[in-house]
């Protein structure tokens, strides 16, 4: 399974954009990159996923390079809400587990 | 029903006790999960069950003993804990996936706050 490396914590303004990058250099060719978000005593949920090249969806955006080694989660102008930590997951195709890293800890100040 | 139901949200227990975690969905999804996750730490993958069959355990004591019942409810069952299994009791459900399938999302419950005295 391809091991995930974010940076622990991040600080932003609100109303900023914020970039969340993702490092996956041993992802396999059938892994994809899914995220997730947490708040505090709630479980985590699904934020967006993809394969290749960009995605994007009402809350967010996923950008995949042509090599896949990495993948940067793109959050448009965040407000307080979006205080809450955020996980980068490699999921093979097919699998029935999700295993969590560490995790990227957002903090939006006012 | 888009939903993970969690019950209780929170419990008390002593470590003689034995009490059951319950988790319900009626989204039609087949495999359902339970993650142990402590304070300020990623959640821990504990049991992953598909079409109500155990399909992975990742080397939980055996003082946890999951149960499915049926495809709607997943149960833990939980005897002669310890202080440090205090954690948040996460369950999940998802489409069940094989072959080529892409996963399109876990849906989580809001977890079981555990405290073992």
């Amino acid at each position: 399974l391809a091991k995930t490396t974010q940076p622990i914590s991040m600080d932003s303004y609100e109303g900023q954009e914020v970039n969340i990058t993702c490092s996956h250099n041993n992802i396999a060719t059938n892994d994809y990159i899914t995220w997730y978000q947490q708040f505090p005593s709630q479980g985590p949920r699904f934020i967006i996923q993809g394969y290749k090249t960009k995605v994007t969806n009402e809350v967010a955006s996923l950008f995949i390079p042509a090599d896949r080694k990495s993948s940067t989660l793109s959050l448009p102008r965040v407000s307080l809400s979006d205080t809450a930590v955020y996980y980068c997951l490699v999921v093979k195709t097919g699998a029935n587990n999700l295993f969590f890293g560490t995790g990227t800890r957002l903090t939006v100040i006012p | 029903d888009t939903e993970v139901t969690q019950t209780p949200k929170h419990l008390v227990m002593g470590m003689t006790n034995k009490k059951s975690l319950k988790c319900e969905q009626h989204m039609g999804h087949r495999a359902m999960y339970w993650y142990k996750q402590k304070a300020k730490k990623p959640p821990e993958l504990m049991f992953v069950y598909s079409y109500e069959k155990l399909s992975i355990n990742e080397s939980v004591p055996s003082r946890f003993s999951p149960e499915c019942p049926n495809s709607s409810l997943l149960n833990l069952h939980l005897h002669a804990l310890q202080p440090e299994d205090s954690a948040l009791y996460l369950c999940a459900s998802s489409q069940e996936r094989s072959g080529t399938a892409i996963n399109y999302g876990y849906t989580f419950g809001s977890g079981t706050r555990l405290t073992v005295v």
